[in-house]
């Protein structure tokens, strides 16, 4: 199947600084890639859609100053979490639709993000 | 009302047996359907997508029941590799939005040797 791959798979930074989490396709282009987030034992929430060449569309209650995203290409987008906080450690998850695939989406293998 | 709900679980059933899953979504806008699985600690990958129809791969069976907004998922001869949390997953299409795939909270599902 389409290969995702998202990267760092785990960071730990201290509180106040940026960390940028990448999502790549890696063998298919991706107009549209979706951002989620997961704390544990709940369900994936999505935080925002990241559309190539434009601005993102963040859903209700999602800091766009906050979390910043940029797809610059047909296969890379970008999540910047921006003075990081400790309630802001969760699971990342960034997915990617590939242009022929119909509504399929294909899931990276997350980023775990630790804020001390 | 939660756009996506599923049955709370968690499953836990025995080898072998017959396991179904439901859930409901909210939006009779919603135009495409898929189930995925997540293991613990790592990302949802599609199990399938659903279809009016109905469709079947090997022992995973879903179905999809557009009136009633309702998606099902019915596992047989359950085998220990198939415990992990199932998710729901509804793709609607937002004016202004665009594409919003919404997961439901998942069923967790337990096989016991």
């Amino acid at each position: 199947g389409a290969v995702v791959s998202q990267h760092p798979s785990w960071v730990i930074c201290k509180s106040g600084t940026s960390v940028k989490i990448e999502c790549r396709s890696l063998d298919f282009q991706a107009t549209t890639m979706f951002w989620y987030r997961q704390f544990p034992k709940q369900s994936l929430m999505l935080m925002a859609t990241s559309n190539e060449g434009s601005k993102a569309t963040y859903e209700q209650g999602v800091e766009k100053d906050k979390f910043l995203i940029n797809h610059a290409s047909l296969t890379l987008s970008t999540l910047t979490v921006t003075s990081a906080h400790p309630e802001d450690s969760s699971f990342y998850i960034c997915s990617a639709q590939p242009e022929t695939s119909g509504n399929t989406i294909y899931f990276g293998e997350g980023s775990w993000l630790t804020v001390v | 009302r939660k756009e996506v709900e599923q049955d709370p679980g968690p499953f836990n059933v025995p080898e072998g047996a017959t396991v179904a899953f439901n859930c409901t979504y909210s939006n009779s806008a919603s135009q495409s359907f898929f189930w995925y699985r997540q293991d613990c600690r790592k990302e949802p990958k599609l199990l399938m997508s659903v279809y009016s129809s109905g469709n079947e791969d090997g022992r995973f069976t879903a179905q999809l029941n557009r009136a009633s907004q309702y998606i099902s998922l019915l596992i047989r001869d359950s085998k220990l590799s198939d415990s992990a949390t199932y998710l729901c997953a509804v793709n609607t299409y937002r004016d202004n939005y665009g594409q919003n795939f919404v997961f439901g909270p998942g069923t967790r599902l337990s096989v016991l040797p």
